[in-house]
């Protein structure tokens, strides 16, 4: 089975400071990993992948993600946050043998002012 | 411009009436996918379609029904077996090499009253 954990609800942090929101995954052999954001009453759209390679991805609007197989992790992030980036955050994997992506529960990013 | 449309935005049905919700795509996609969201519980796949005329059930794909007669087209049927049918519908499609991302609708937002 494949599961994916977003331990926040919701991530709250002020414009200009940097943000991570965190995501853990469990799947047999290697995972490929997806981070996706969610406009309200809109599809999802596609952030960024991490496939094979160098452990940190880089995305669209400036973010980036970490991947840590030690830690089954792979945390978002962006430097300097903005109010613009308020939206709901999914983090999804794909294991080995599996033809679709399992999705976590979200994470509400509230940038304020 | 290239892209996944959903249609109704909103759809609004008796209980115990089946409903239909578009799906077309004109990425030239053979992979097409439905999902529900539900506030807090993320996405979970109902049904998912790689090839025309052949489709798979997801994890909750029990109440509903799909077809894909045509390759730009994957609708989806929401039957009276399906006991809590309002939620948000997303269908998403995806390119042929496994670890493309994929593209999402808009949404169509169901209420079953």
């Amino acid at each position: 089975a494949q599961s994916v954990a977003q331990p926040e609800d919701q991530v709250n942090v002020a414009e200009g400071n940097p943000l991570t929101v965190k995501c853990t995954y469990s799947v047999s052999g290697n995972p490929y990993l997806f981070w996706y954001v969610q406009y309200p009453n809109r599809g999802l759209q596609f952030l960024l992948k991490y496939i094979t390679g160098d452990n940190l991805v880089k995305g669209s609007y400036g973010f980036e993600a970490e991947f840590n197989k030690s830690q089954t992790s792979f945390h978002l992030k962006k430097p300097s946050a903005l109010v613009s980036d308020s939206a709901l955050y999914f983090c999804a994997v794909r294991g080995a043998g599996y033809s679709t992506l399992t999705f976590g529960k979200g994470t509400m990013l509230l940038v304020s002012p | 411009d290239g892209g996944i449309t959903q249609s109704p935005k909103y759809l609004f049905r008796k209980e115990g009436q089946n409903v239909t919700l578009s799906c077309e795509q004109n990425l030239n996609h053979d992979a097409m996918y439905w999902y529900r969201q539900d506030p807090g519980q993320g996405l979970r796949l109902i049904y998912y379609s790689q090839i025309v005329n052949d489709f798979q059930k997801g994890d909750i794909a029990e109440g509903y029904s799909v077809s894909r007669e045509k390759k730009e087209s994957f609708p989806l049927t929401v039957t009276s077996a399906q006991k809590n049918p309002t939620a948000f519908y997303l269908c998403a499609s995806r390119e042929e090499e496994t670890n493309s991302p994929l593209h999402f609708g808009n949404g169509t937002r169901l209420t079953v009253t």
